[in-house]
């Protein structure tokens, strides 16, 4: 157990719907990151948020969005679902900002239909 | 443009062997290197990094080599165990990581009885 909580562990959802993933970090950490793994690709960086701030910004679309709460923990919000959004997204935290050995939570699969 | 790339995407070895997974990277701005194991149905868990400062890294089992100049870094586990069976995801980062992890695609490793 990472200490890294994701829910839900799986959605299904219908094409130009929007979605929420949650994600509490390890008790602690700062840092946030997302990432999403594709089919048959390895796990793209999305965003990172520390302590409540942006902090860089990956491969994001501009219809995902994310922010992180007072309390840490963190959403990611995708609108206007296409197919080709479906795929597994994984939230990471971290103590700091810049800590690379980031512990990842289970992942949540998403299934756009 | 795939700026880290594990050509292999599987690789079968014989218990109490040495498993040799290889990556290859081209952004030569990656200053740290790390390596993460993934079991089914969980998230990426941290096993080994590297500095680019250092060719050699060893925890227990592990070692993880660098070669800056052919940009190319390699996980070795003696003895391989039934355990350790998993997907293999090199990363790197740049900057202490703060923009995040750039992975490979992945190397599904599998320890043979």
């Amino acid at each position: 157990d990472s200490g890294v909580t994701q829910t839900p562990k799986h959605l299904i959802t219908a094409t130009g719907q929007r979605v929420t993933l949650r994600c509490s970090p390890r008790s602690g950490d700062l840092s946030v990151y997302w990432y999403q793994q594709s089919l048959d690709q390895g796990l793209q960086f999305l965003i990172q948020y520390y302590n409540g701030e942006e902090r860089a910004k990956g491969n994001i679309l501009e219809r995902f969005s994310a922010q992180q709460f007072p309390d840490l923990h963190s959403e990611l919000n995708l609108s206007s679902l296409e197919l080709g959004d479906s795929a597994l997204y994984f939230c990471a935290s971290s103590a700091i900002w810049g800590i690379t050995e980031a512990f990842f939570g289970q992942g949540t699969r998403l299934t756009v239909v | 443009d795939q700026q880290v790339k594990q050509n292999s995407p599987s690789l079968s070895v014989q218990e109490g062997r040495i498993s040799i997974l290889n990556c290859d990277y081209t952004n030569s701005m990656f200053d740290y290197f790390l390596w993460y194991k993934k079991y089914p149905a969980e998230g990426p868990t941290f096993l080994i990094s590297i500095s680019s400062i250092k060719d050699k890294n060893e925890d227990g089992r592990f070692t993880v080599f660098l070669n800056k100049s052919a940009k190319h870094l390699s996980l070795h586990i003696v003895p391989s165990q039934p355990g350790d069976s998993a997907v293999y995801f090199c990363a790197a980062a740049s900057g202490g990581g703060a923009d995040g992890l750039t992975f490979g695609k992945g190397t599904h490793l599998i320890i043979q009885p």
